[in-house]
């Protein structure tokens, strides 16, 4: 089982609706969660953390944690042509000083005008 | 702020040459990393430096991989010999703690291996 799963997509939604990403993950005592986006050539970029159970709103972006399913997802709401991307999910351990990011795959996301 | 900076962006060489690549950590980032990213896949991380200090380099294939951050700064990612399979992106991020919550990514090196 790898540590971080994503559905690779492609994922397409029409302009204006709300697009889902998930993100599962296999380590159970991960303390923080990222959304990090990331345009085709370019690097990644960090969207969204959370570090709670529950949802987390910053604009049109919500992240939803739930550690008990190990379960983590991000909504894209009023999808626009430039969220077209490859969202990355990443986990991190945190524990016993082991900071490091483990990335999934990735969730390629095309907006439909 | 200036962000991190990587050279060269692209580099073409045949198999069995060396390589190497820069990176410039955002001024003040004490910790830095090495990420390689293969077409299609999530980054995955090669090395991290808390200043000179190389705490986890337990993903970089040691017979030819090499880093080195000699000042606690800039850092440089070796391959010798470079093998078809090492063509990919390689990316540098730096974070202004020892939490690896808060990465800035550099613009990658594309690198292919001939």
């Amino acid at each position: 089982q790898k540590e971080v799963e994503q559905n690779s997509g492609p994922l397409s939604v029409p302009e204006g609706a709300i697009a889902s990403l998930n993100c599962t993950y296999s380590d159970r005592v991960s303390q923080s969660f990222f959304w990090y986006r990331q345009y085709s050539g370019k690097s990644p970029e960090l969207i969204m953390s959370i570090y709670s159970n529950g949802d987390k709103e910053d604009g049109r972006f919500t992240a939803q944690l739930n550690k008990a399913s190990q379960y983590v997802s991000l909504l894209i709401r009023d999808s626009q042509p430039s969220d077209s991307a490859t969202y990355l999910c990443a986990v991190n351990p945190a524990n016993f000083g082991n900071e490091k990011l483990t990335f999934g795959t990735g969730t390629r996301l095309t907006i439909i005008p | 702020e200036a962000g991190v900076v990587q050279s060269p962006r692209y580099k073409i060489i045949e198999k069995k040459q060396p390589v190497a690549f820069w990176c410039n950590p955002i001024s003040g980032h004490n910790t830095l990393y090495w990420y390689l990213q293969n077409l299609g896949q999530g980054p995955e991380l090669l090395i991290r430096y808390e200043n000179e200090e190389a705490v986890d380099d337990s993903q970089l294939p040691k017979d030819r991989f090499s880093a080195e951050r000699l000042k606690g700064v800039d850092s440089t990612l070796k391959i010798q010999p470079a093998e078809l399979g090492d063509s990919a992106v390689y990316l540098c991020a730096s974070s202004p703690s020892r939490s690896a919550d808060t990465q800035y990514f550099g613009p990658g090196t594309r690198l292919t291996v001939l």
